[in-house]
């Protein structure tokens, strides 16, 4: 069962912010926000993780509503080697991939 | 620090020939290890979770005998397709689980492509 849904693609220009929704409203009390990315033919990349506050490292920020059943992933200044497919998971003992959002940088 | 490796990245063989891939975490202690296998255009499919000096708990659908697991130790992990075939063509890729502060942490491993031919 997917417990989250992102949009299947996402365009942004190149230096602009990347703002990537997901929806988990199903999200235990417990349970942890995993973002990751994917380039191709590559294992899935750590970006961030939250559980109730706003959390922000050299990647990205991340955005977690009140109510906890929704966030955002903020690439602040997005490049071309930001092109990836980008997976909000949430969980605690194991990641369990949606589809994701397929995100292109463009010049 | 928590590298997680795999070996080989790329391997081919005939059908009917088994394969082993190596998952090992080189500056941490993982408990924890997941095998997952991703097809073209697909998402990363959970196929099984092992805990080490223990059985895996496969996911519904992956079969045991023929994805054969062993996590002999807290830094490696070994996956088996035995008998492959062409529909096992795939790339597979292992993750490690720590605890670190109450929280479970993974790191993924770069996968292994096989091609069954």
């Amino acid at each position: 069962d997917a417990k989250t849904t992102q949009p299947p693609s996402m365009d942004c220009a190149e230096g602009r912010a990347a703002n990537l929704p997901c929806n988990h409203s199903t999200i235990s009390g417990n349970e942890y926000v995993y973002w990751y990315r994917q380039i191709h033919s590559q294992g899935p990349q750590y970006i961030i993780h939250g559980l109730k506050n706003n959390e922000t490292n050299e990647m990205a920020s991340l955005i977690i509503t009140e109510d906890r059943k929704s966030s955002t992933l903020i690439l602040p200044h997005a490049t071309l080697r930001d092109t990836a497919v980008y997976y909000c998971i949430v969980g605690n003992n194991d990641m369990r991939f949606g589809a994701g959002t397929r995100l292109t940088v463009k010049p | 620090g928590a590298v997680v490796s795999q070996h080989p990245s790329r391997v081919i063989c005939k059908s009917g020939t088994s394969v082993k891939i190596e998952c090992r975490s080189l500056d941490f202690q993982a408990t924890t290890m997941f095998w997952y296998r991703q097809f073209p255009k697909q998402s990363l499919m959970l196929m099984a979770t092992s805990n080490e000096g223990s059985k895996a708990t496969y996911e519904q659908g992956v079969e045991k005998d023929k994805f054969l697991i062993n996590h002999a130790s807290l830094t490696l992990s070994t996956l088996t397709v035995t008998s492959a075939h062409p529909e096992d063509s795939s790339f597979y890729i292992c993750s490690a689980g720590k605890t670190s502060g109450g929280r479970n942490e993974q790191f993924f491993g770069p996968g292994t492509r096989l091609t069954v031919l």
